[in-house]
């Protein structure tokens, strides 16, 4: 099956710093979203982000598909984007389930 | 607020009971899933139903029985369960299955003693 690598694995910011997290993939993809999810272990939708780039807010997002790998980019982080982000996959043959992968674990202190 | 409900949002279960958790949605979306997380790990998809038909079952034990009334309810019924079942059960609901968000429910964290 498909492998989604997500680094870094653990990440420790300043509240107010830029962070980059990457998640790559092994397959041709047609479905890519990003999650976060909170300490209390509820997830939320971020980015359906097959190809392209997409903007919320403070978070951005950007897949390149041909290339197999996909970014989210986080400006002027807050303790509350702390937690754990997901990126999940559909691989492009023809199952049509999410695979997740192993996740970037984000601390932001103040 | 989250738009998928799940129920409850703790359980506490021996391993000779019965129990059922249950998820409902009302975004018209016509996908449902249960995922299974243990602590510290991604989400590993369990189930996916799709116009209310079984469409994914990723090879899981038979003491887990998902069931999908009508295309609002989701239930996972659960029997003769494992200590190391015990995780955070996560229901999803998405438009169609593939190619579309996933949204998910808060969880229920479940305790196998």
């Amino acid at each position: 099956g498909i492998q989604v690598e997500q680094s870094p694995p653990d990440l420790i910011l300043q509240e107010g710093a830029n962070s980059t997290l990457r998640c790559n993939f092994s397959d041709s993809v047609n479905n890519l979203q990003w999650f976060h999810q909170n300490p209390w272990g509820q997830l939320i939708n971020l980015f359906y982000i097959p190809s392209g780039t997409k903007q919320n807010g403070r978070l951005s997002a950007t897949t390149v598909a041909t290339e197999r790998y996909s970014l989210l980019y986080i400006s002027s982080s807050q303790t509350t984007d702390s937690g754990v982000y997901f990126c999940a996959v559909e691989a492009n043959t023809g199952f049509q389930k999410l695979v997740f992968g192993t996740g970037t674990r984000l601390l932001v202190s103040p | 607020d989250t738009e998928v409900t799940q129920t409850p949002k703790h359980l506490v279960m021996g391993m000779t009971n019965k129990k059922s958790l249950k998820c409902e949605q009302h975004m018209g979306h016509r996908a449902m899933y249960w995922y299974k997380q243990k602590a510290k790990k991604p989400p590993e998809l369990m189930f996916v139903y799709s116009y209310e038909k079984l469409s994914i079952n990723e090879s899981v034990p038979s003491r887990f029985s998902p069931e999908c009334p009508n295309s609002s309810l989701l239930n996972l019924h659960l029997h003769a369960l494992q200590p190391e079942d015990s995780a955070l059960y996560l229901c999803a609901s998405s438009q169609s299955q593939g190619r579309s968000p996933l949204h998910f429910g808060n969880g229920t964290r479940l305790t196998v003693t």
